[in-house]
């Protein structure tokens, strides 16, 4: 079964703090992605990767930087965490396109800065 | 720009009932397309996708979505819905050109009364 993994399913931080999302997946997919999820909103992305070392800025990428060091790893930074970035954080991970089937995502990381 | 349109935001229906869901985007090259599905607590997984041929596609659990280009649209429908069916339902496009990236409407939540 495809895995995309989420270190966590929680978290709270305080305002101003460095905070990092780690994500994992074990499909050997070319494409990463970090999108949040709001009520309302729907899915909103942050960043994408589609290789090792390579990122692109997605539609709301202000307060957000990421990091692809290792094929199978994509990390989502929140330099100094806000209130308004209280939210659900969702990765996804795909093949590249003439041999994609669709995104696989992990389980969110529900993060609340208070 | 490019977006996706989920007309119905919350859609309530009672067991048996038939399900149609629409889904409009803005965008005059080829695309793909998806309906993704959240049962609550869930993470999101893949209903169906199109990417080219026989426009009525079938997906998971009786589901299936008919793509008719003419009116850019990829409406959900299922005949007979059941209560394991509440859930957050997504459309999202990808252009066939361009860059990786999904656009997602902003989801509808369907439940159903048992």
């Amino acid at each position: 079964d495809v895995k995309v993994t989420q270190s966590s399913r929680y978290l709270v931080k305080r305002t101003g703090e460095k905070v990092f999302l780690e994500c994992v997946q074990d499909m050997d997919h070319e494409n990463m992605f970090w999108y949040r999820q709001d009520p309302g909103l729907g899915l909103r992305l942050i960043y994408f990767s589609y290789d090792v070392k390579m990122k692109e800025k997605g539609d709301i990428p202000e307060g957000y930087s990421v990091s692809r060091e290792k094929k199978e790893r994509f990390s989502l930074i929140l330099e100094s965490a806000s209130t308004n970035q209280t939210s659900m954080y969702l990765c996804a991970s795909s093949f590249p396109k003439g041999r994609e089937e669709g995104y696989t995502f992990g389980s969110g990381t529900r993060l609340t800065v208070v | 720009a490019q977006s996706v349109s989920q007309h119905n935001h919350h859609v309530i229906l009672s067991e048996a009932a038939s399900l149609e869901l629409g889904c409009n985007y803005s965008y005059g090259g080829t695309v793909n397309l998806f309906w993704y599905v959240q049962y609550p607590g869930q993470h999101l997984q893949l209903l169906l996708k199109y990417f080219s041929g026989d426009p009525l596609v079938k997906g998971i659990k009786g589901f299936e979505a008919e793509f008719i280009k003419s009116k850019f649209s990829f409406n959900l429908r299922k005949p007979s819905v059941q209560w394991s069916d509440t859930a957050e339902y997504f459309c999202a496009v990808n252009p066939t050109s361009g860059t990786y990236k999904y656009i997602f409407g902003t989801g509808t939540r369907l439940k159903v009364l048992a």
